[in-house]
């Protein structure tokens, strides 16, 4: 169990261009999530994978948000036409099973600055 | 919706003392679970303590408990001998499908 790896830990962008994270969860876990986090605020959920499927996504997640987790293993989030509003720290965590009493485990955060 | 809410951005502490965070939460569920969550300056969250919202026991792990109120929707966050080691964001958790965070209160703790 290596934990929750997220690449890049940075990433400088020029605005309007396209970015995209990438989230390896703990081995066997099901559930993998992402959230924003800017400075000094909580994290804030955007969505969530059971497996392979999508469940849910946060009105936060705007069109020019994606994510995927094609096999149910890794994940990435893509951010098209990045905005100044975007820079803030992408964390990505996962839980075992279907939820429940499982915390989630969390990765050290992708944090992009938009300039 | 869950909401989750911490009135308290910042706190401080003498070391050796103890300190209470407060959360409050509000929810329709009956079955759910809470979480307090301390995140250090290099940003990695880590679990603090979890309780289960059927237990009426507070949950206890080691230097840190909880006073749990279900009725109040209240979900407090006791130090005991605070160490400059716990510095750092501490952030309430509710656990449904997704976990909501509260906005984070900021640890500080005098030498």
């Amino acid at each position: 169990d290596t934990g929750v790896s997220q690449n890049p830990r940075h990433k400088i962008t020029k605005r309007g261009q396209n970015v995209t994270f990438r989230c390896d969860p703990i081995s066997e876990h099901n559930r993998l999530y992402w959230y924003r986090q800017t400075l000094g605020q909580g994290p804030e959920f955007l969505t969530y994978f059971q497996n392979e499927a999508q469940l849910e996504k946060s009105r936060l997640l705007s069109d020019r948000f994606s994510a995927e987790r094609p096999k149910g293993s890794f994940s990435t989030l893509e951010i098209q036409r990045t905005e100044q509003g975007d820079s803030a720290m992408y964390l990505c965590a996962s839980s075992p099973g279907t939820g429940g009493k499982s915390p989630l485990h969390f990765g050290n955060g992708t944090r992009l600055t938009v300039t | 919706a869950q909401t989750v809410t911490q009135s308290q951005p910042e706190m401080s502490v003498q070391e050796a003392e103890t300190v209470t965070l407060s959360c409050t939460y509000d929810t329709s569920e009956s079955d759910y679970y809470l979480f307090w969550y301390k995140q250090p300056p290099s940003r990695q969250m880590i679990l603090v303590i979890r309780q289960e919202a059927y237990k009426q026991q507070n949950a206890t792990e080691n230097r840190f408990s909880v006073n749990f109120q279900k009725a109040a929707k209240s979900f407090s966050l006791k130090i005991s001998d605070s160490q400059l080691g716990d510095a750092a964001m501490y952030f309430c958790a509710y656990r449904g499908d997704k976990i909501i965070f509260g906005k984070g209160t900021r640890l500080h703790i005098l030498p």
